[in-house]
């Protein structure tokens, strides 16, 4: 069975540095997606960025990109010019080619002004 | 952003009491999930369905039933709530389902909990 980590329950950053969350999954399948969700103190999921574990190059929106080592099976968030409106937590998740969508414990990031 | 609503969006209810939670969207969407979300879990699958009346089980589906009478509607119901199931409930929806680049959308969330 598939299984997604984040070692990192908490995570703090300074406004306008950069700040990497750290994601690794367990899996004996080829093909997949990767996902990263963020969740705001509204509660609401919402979706960041999204790699497919074909494709080489590291998926970017804007100021996010991720760090996707195959061969690591690790899947790192990195957010460039960190603003207050980046404090959430965030959660990595994995999805096979059988569609269920497997989710990590999550990151609480906070970003001090 | 995806049109999925959730009601109620907080519940208190007792112990031994029944409980519905609904979603609704309006994307024509073929699949529908409920997750549970707590401290130190993530999400969690409680249920999901593929279609009208089309339903399974996910991780954590023991206490929940589900139903789907209509595309646009998808209810979790405890039949007899107990204060394990005091969590955060989410509905997500997708298009396709089992393909993997099949993206899911989720709901605003329902906090219940249970007394």
């Amino acid at each position: 069975a598939q299984t997604v980590t984040q070692s990192q329950p908490e995570m703090s950053v300074q406004e306008a540095e950069t700040v990497t969350l750290s994601c690794t999954y367990d899996t004996s399948e080829s093909d997949y997606y990767l996902f990263w969700y963020k969740q705001p103190p509204s509660r609401q999921m919402i979706l960041v960025i999204r790699q497919e574990a074909y494709k080489q190059q590291n998926a970017t929106e804007n100021r996010f990109s991720v760090n996707f080592q195959k061969a690591a099976k690790s899947f790192s968030l990195k957010i460039s010019d960190s603003q207050l409106g980046d404090a959430a937590m965030y959660f990595c998740a994995y999805r096979s080619q059988g569609g269920k969508l497997i989710f990590g414990q999550g990151t609480e990031l906070s970003v001090k002004p | 952003d995806a049109g999925i609503t959730q009601s109620p969006r907080h519940k208190v209810t007792e112990t031994g009491t029944p409980v519905t939670l609904r979603c609704h969207q309006t994307e024509n969407h073929r699949y529908m999930y409920w997750y549970r979300q707590d401290p130190g879990h993530g999400l969690r699958l409680i249920h999901y369905s593929y279609g009208v009346k089309d339903t399974d089980k996910g991780e954590v589906s023991d206490g929940y039933s589900v139903s789907r009478s209509k595309t646009e509607d998808f209810l979790l119901t405890l039949e007899s709530a107990t204060s394990s199931q005091t969590s955060v409930y989410f509905c997500a929806i997708s298009e396709s389902g089992t393909t993997k680049e099949d993206t899911q959308y989720f709901g605003p969330g329902t906090r219940l909990t249970v007394l």
